[in-house]
């Protein structure tokens, strides 16, 4: 079994502040983790992914993430936020076993405002 | 970006009514997958198809059944439709399964009154 936490439904952040995404995880295998973002009235699309070949990964947009095993979190982090970065931020998890099949377990997603 | 097309976009149905959500895709991909939205909960899987005519059951699957007889088409029927089933639709589909990314389509806002 499989879950993602992310803590904090909605964050807020100054343009330029950085930016920090929290996302915790239970797998009983090695796991796939990746970040989406989905802007208003669109789907999803990806912003990075940790597959085992590095544990900082990084992504479109300046986004990265560190996978941290001790500490089962991947969270998110952008130095400098611009006002397009506005969205709802998704984390998820796969495993790496051979019969996942790609199914993804989302955590309950956080939206992001970024003042002025 | 992958050509992934959902089908209605919007549709306001009844209690009791049988509704299909459509999704085609153009990139061949063999994984398909169907989610569904809802505040709180993220995105949920409902069902998946892992190639034309296999399919299998996500997590929240009771009320819906699926059928993919070509692989660019994969259907969601929602066999009576309830209002607990008012939510956003997703499809997505991926060329692999496992560490591939996954693309989604642009959504199914289904009201059910």
């Amino acid at each position: 079994a499989q879950s993602v936490t992310q803590l904090g439904s909605h964050v807020s952040v100054s343009e330029g502040a950085l930016v920090l995404l929290r996302c915790n995880y239970s797998s009983s295998v090695p796991p796939y983790l990746f970040w989406y973002v989905q802007y208003p009235n669109q789907g999803l699309q990806l912003l990075l992914k940790y597959t085992s070949a590095a544990t900082l990964v990084k992504g479109i947009n300046g986004f990265e993430a560190e996978f941290k095993k001790s500490e089962t979190s991947f969270h998110l982090t952008k130095p400098s936020a611009h006002m397009s970065d506005a969205a709802e931020y998704f984390c998820a998890v796969t495993n790496a076993g051979g019969t996942s099949y790609g199914k993804l377990t989302f955590g309950q997603g956080t939206i992001l405002t970024v003042h002025p | 970006d992958a050509g992934i097309t959902q089908s209605p976009r919007h549709k306001v149905t009844e209690t009791g009514t049988p509704v299909t959500l459509r999704c085609h895709q153009t990139e061949n991909h063999r994984y398909m997958y169907w989610y569904r939205q809802d505040p709180g909960h993220g995105l949920r899987l409902i069902h998946y198809s892992y190639g034309v005519k296999d399919t299998d059951k996500g997590e929240v699957s009771d009320g819906y059944s699926v059928s993919r007889s070509k692989t660019e088409d994969f259907l969601l029927t929602l066999e009576s439709a309830t209002s607990s089933q008012t939510s956003v639709y997703f499809c997505a589909t991926g060329e692999h399964g496992g560490y591939n990314e996954q693309f989604f389509g642009p959504g199914t806002r289904l009201t059910v009154l």
